[in-house]
């Protein structure tokens, strides 16, 4: 009865390599995001999707690119991964774009050799 | 720049007192705000918020204070308890929340049995 979940938890891959991370919420909610937290610990907003619509692209390299093929899910598409992706990526939803309060998942942690 | 700070990393407080966490904001904008507690390896949980036409906000043990004019809020927790032991962290964000949240860069709190 997980509300947000996020698959893998854990993902370690090669520079260079192309992956992605899947998010999916059973909440009904309209609005998702994904935040990454650095190793400086800052949780920063990276995108958010309203009914699968893009609504917010913060100052993200377009090698970054989500994917949101139904309002329950928001995956998030990495290519060409460099040192500096090496991160936790965590998803979150709230009600609406206008929501006061989101929920978060579980996170996964990238780790790029 | 950061909008939100919490100045303290880590905070140890003995089980029963109250634990006592700040934050402090730049953003005149800012017009709600949310405490998010994190233990290790989950993601954040929303714990209590406020918005800015309020000055104080009870939820059980915990109580969240906003000083508008000093650009300041805590977040009171009484009493403390060994399962508070977490990382705090505080968020805001303006016009609904379309923009994302804003997170300080969080406080570690220690409940000393």
């Amino acid at each position: 009865d997980t509300a947000v979940s996020q698959t893998p938890k854990y993902l370690v891959t090669q520079m260079g390599n192309d992956k992605s991370i899947k998010c999916e919420q059973n909440l009904g909610h309209d609005t998702m995001y994904w935040y990454k937290q650095d190793s400086k610990k800052f949780l920063k907003i990276m995108f958010s999707y309203n009914n699968k619509e893009l609504i917010i692209n913060e100052t993200v390299p377009n090698r970054f690119s989500p994917k949101s093929p139904d309002k329950a899910h928001l995956n998030l598409h990495i290519n060409s991964l460099e040192l500096g992706d090496s991160a936790v990526y965590f998803c979150a939803s709230s009600q609406a774009v206008a929501a006061d309060t989101q929920y978060f998942g579980p996170g996964t942690r990238l780790t790029v050799l | 720049d950061q909008q939100v700070k919490q100045n303290s990393p880590s905070l140890s407080v003995q089980e029963g007192r109250i634990s006592i966490l700040n934050c402090d904001y730049t953003n005149s904008m800012f017009d709600y705000f949310l405490w998010y507690k994190k233990y290790p390896a989950e993601g954040p949980t929303f714990l209590i918020s406020i918005s800015s036409i309020k000055d104080k906000n009870e939820d059980g043990r915990f109580t969240v204070f906003l000083n508008k004019s000093a650009k300041h809020l805590s977040l009171h927790i009484v009493p403390s308890q060994p399962g508070d032991s977490a990382v705090y962290f505080c968020a805001s964000h303006s016009g609904g929340g379309a923009d994302g949240l804003t997170f300080g860069k969080g406080t570690h709190l220690i409940i000393q049995p």
